[in-house]
C-alpha cells in the first residue's frame, strides 16, 4: 500500500532564504507526482506536476525533482517571500487517478 | 482562468440528514473526483468518475455516498444519512484528458454534522 510522508511537518524561515521541502513514498511504481499549495481553510492550488518519466519540473521560483528509485521528491523554493507561507502537499498518482496525499509541510516565511 | 467551483461553501446539518454537495468542474474536463479532509488530517480520496460511471472508489465511499452528473455541468456528492464523523472539508476536482493529467481542485465545502 502506497504511503506518502512529508518532512518536516513545519518550517519557519526568514524572507529571502532558499528552502527544500521533502516528500517520500513507499512504492516506486508511481504514475505522476503533484505538488500543491493549501492556504488556511482554502482549497488546493496545483503548483507542479512531474510525469513519472521526468526527473524535474520548474515554474518560476519553484523546482520539483523526482527520484523514483529512492522514493523521493523535493520541492525547492528560491528566494522565499512571506506570500509563500502556506501548507505544501505532495501527492502520488495511483492507477485510476487516485491521488494519495502526504500530510503536508506548513511553511512560514517571516518578513 | 477556468476554475472548479463548489457550493455551498459551508453546510451545517443534523446527524441522519441527507446532504448534497455540488461542484461545477472546468468545462472541457472529462474526469471528476471527490476528496475529503478531516480537520488536521490528510486529504483522502473518495471517488473518481468518468463517462457517467464510477471508475474507482475508496473504502470510505460506502453505501451512504453516491455521485451523479445530473446535467452537462454539475457533479454532485450525496451523503444519505450523515454521521458525526462525516464532518470534513469536501473537495471536488477535475482533470482534462485522462487520469494522469493535473487535477484542479475547487475551494471546498466545509460540512459540519451536529
Amino acid at each position: 500500500k502506497q504511503e506518502v510522508t512529508q518532512i518536516p511537518a513545519a518550517l519557519s524561515v526568514p524572507e529571502g532564504e532558499n528552502l527544500v521541502l521533502n516528500c517520500s513514498f513507499t512504492d516506486s511504481a508511481i504514475y505522476n507526482l503533484q505538488w500543491f499549495r493549501q492556504d488556511p481553510g482554502k482549497g488546493l492550488t496545483s503548483l507542479l506536476l512531474i510525469q513519472s518519466s521526468q526527473r524535474e519540473q520548474t515554474s518560476g521560483r519553484l523546482n520539483a525533482s523526482l527520484d523514483k528509485s529512492s522514493g523521493r521528491s523535493t520541492l525547492y523554493i528560491a528566494a522565499s517571500q512571506p506570500g509563500d507561507s502556506a501548507t505544501y502537499l505532495c501527492a502520488i498518482y495511483n492507477q485510476g487517478g487516485k491521488l494519495i496525499f502526504g500530510q503536508g509541510t506548513e511553511l512560514s516565511v517571516k518578513p | 482562468e477556468p476554475e472548479v467551483t463548489q457550493t455551498p461553501s459551508h453546510q451545517v446539518t443534523q446527524m441522519g440528514q441527507e446532504v448534497i454537495l455540488r461542484c461545477v468542474p472546468i468545462s472541457n474536463h472529462l474526469y471528476f473526483y471527490w476528496y475529503r479532509q478531516i480537520l488536521g488530517q490528510k486529504v483522502e480520496f473518495l471517488v473518481s468518475f468518468y463517462n457517467n460511471e464510477i471508475s474507482e472508489k475508496s473504502e470510505i465511499f460506502d453505501d451512504q455516498f453516491s455521485v451523479e452528473r445530473p446535467d452537462g455541468s454539475n457533479f454532485t456528492l450525496k451523503i444519505r444519512s450523515t454521521k458525526l464523523e462525516d464532518s470534513a472539508m469536501y473537495f471536488c476536482a477535475s482533470s482534462e484528458v485522462n487520469y494522469q493529467e493535473t487535477q484542479y481542485f475547487g475551494p471546498g465545502t466545509r460540512l459540519l454534522v451536529l
